[in-house]
C-alpha cells in the first residue's frame, strides 16, 4: 500500500522567512495531493491540493509543488506569519482513500 | 460552524465502560469516516462508510463498533478499551468516497482517555 513520509517532523521560522515541508509518496498510482493545516486544539483543514496533471499550484503566499518521477511534493509558504504557526499534514490518495504523513509541527517566531 | 460536529468533545472512561462517540454532518456528503489521531503519528483511518453502508474497516479491534444509521450521523461504540486506546478521534465527511475526488471536511473531535 501506499506509503507517505514528512520532513522535517518539526520546524521553525522567524515570521518573513520561507518555510518549506517535504513529502515523499510510494505508489505510483497516487494522483491526488492535499495539504491540511491544524491549529492548535482545531480540525484539520484543507488549505491547498494539486493534481498529478500539475506541477505546481499557488494561493496567496502558499504554494505546492509536484515532481511526480521522484514521487515528491512540498510546500511552500513565503512571508510567514503567526498565524501560520501548526501541524501540516501532507497526504496522498489513488482514489481509494488518503494516506497521510505523519505531520510537521510548524513555529513562526515573532 | 463548520458543518461537521462531534460530541463529546472530551471523553474519560474506564476499561470496563462503554460510551459512544456521536458525530453528524450538515453538508449533505455521501461519505463519512472515523479516524484516531496519536500523537506524533499519522492520522489513522478507522472506517470508511458510503450511503450509510461501511466500505472500509482498517483491522480495527472488534472493541470499536462504528454505526452509521444514515448519511448525515456516524457513530462510535467504545467497549472494554484500552489505555493505549487514548487519542483524538475525528470525524470527516467528503461528497465521495473516492478520496481524489476533493476534500475531507473534519469535525473538531472527540478527546478520549481511557484510565
Amino acid at each position: 500500500g501506499e506509503n507517505v513520509e514528512q520532513h522535517p517532523s518539526t520546524l521553525s521560522v522567524q515570521e518573513g522567512d520561507s518555510a518549506v515541508i517535504k513529502c515523499t509518496y510510494s505508489d505510483s498510482a497516487s494522483n491526488y495531493f492535499p495539504w491540511y493545516k491544524q491549529e492548535l486544539g482545531k480540525r484539520p483543514q484543507l488549505i491547498i491540493d494539486i493534481r498529478s496533471n500539475v506541477g505546481e499550484k499557488k494561493d496567496q503566499r502558499i504554494a505546492v509543488t509536484l515532481n511526480k518521477t521522484a514521487k515528491h511534493f512540498s510546500l511552500h509558504i513565503t512571508e510567514t506569519q503567526p498565524e501560520d504557526s501548526a501541524v501540516y499534514f501532507c497526504a496522498a490518495s489513488n482514489g481509494q482513500n488518503f494516506v497521510f504523513g505523519p505531520g510537521t509541527r510548524l513555529s513562526v517566531l515573532p | 460552524e463548520t458543518g461537521v460536529t462531534q460530541t463529546p468533545r472530551h471523553l474519560v472512561m474506564g476499561m470496563t465502560n462503554k460510551k459512544s462517540l456521536k458525530c453528524e454532518q450538515h453538508l449533505g456528503h455521501n461519505a463519512m469516516y472515523w479516524y484516531k489521531q496519536s500523537a506524533k503519528k499519522p492520522l489513522e483511518l478507522m472506517f470508511v462508510y458510503n450511503f450509510k453502508e461501511q466500505t472500509e474497516n482498517n483491522s480495527v479491534p472488534s472493541r470499536f463498533s462504528p454505526e452509521c444509521p444514515n448519511s448525515s450521523h456516524l457513530f462510535l461504540h467504545l467497549h472494554t478499551l484500552q489505555p493505549e486506546d487514548s487519542a483524538l478521534y475525528l470525524c470527516a465527511s467528503s461528497q465521495e468516497v473516492r478520496a481524489n475526488t476533493g476534500e475531507l471536511f473534519f469535525g473538531e473531535g472527540s478527546r478520549l482517555t481511557v484510565l
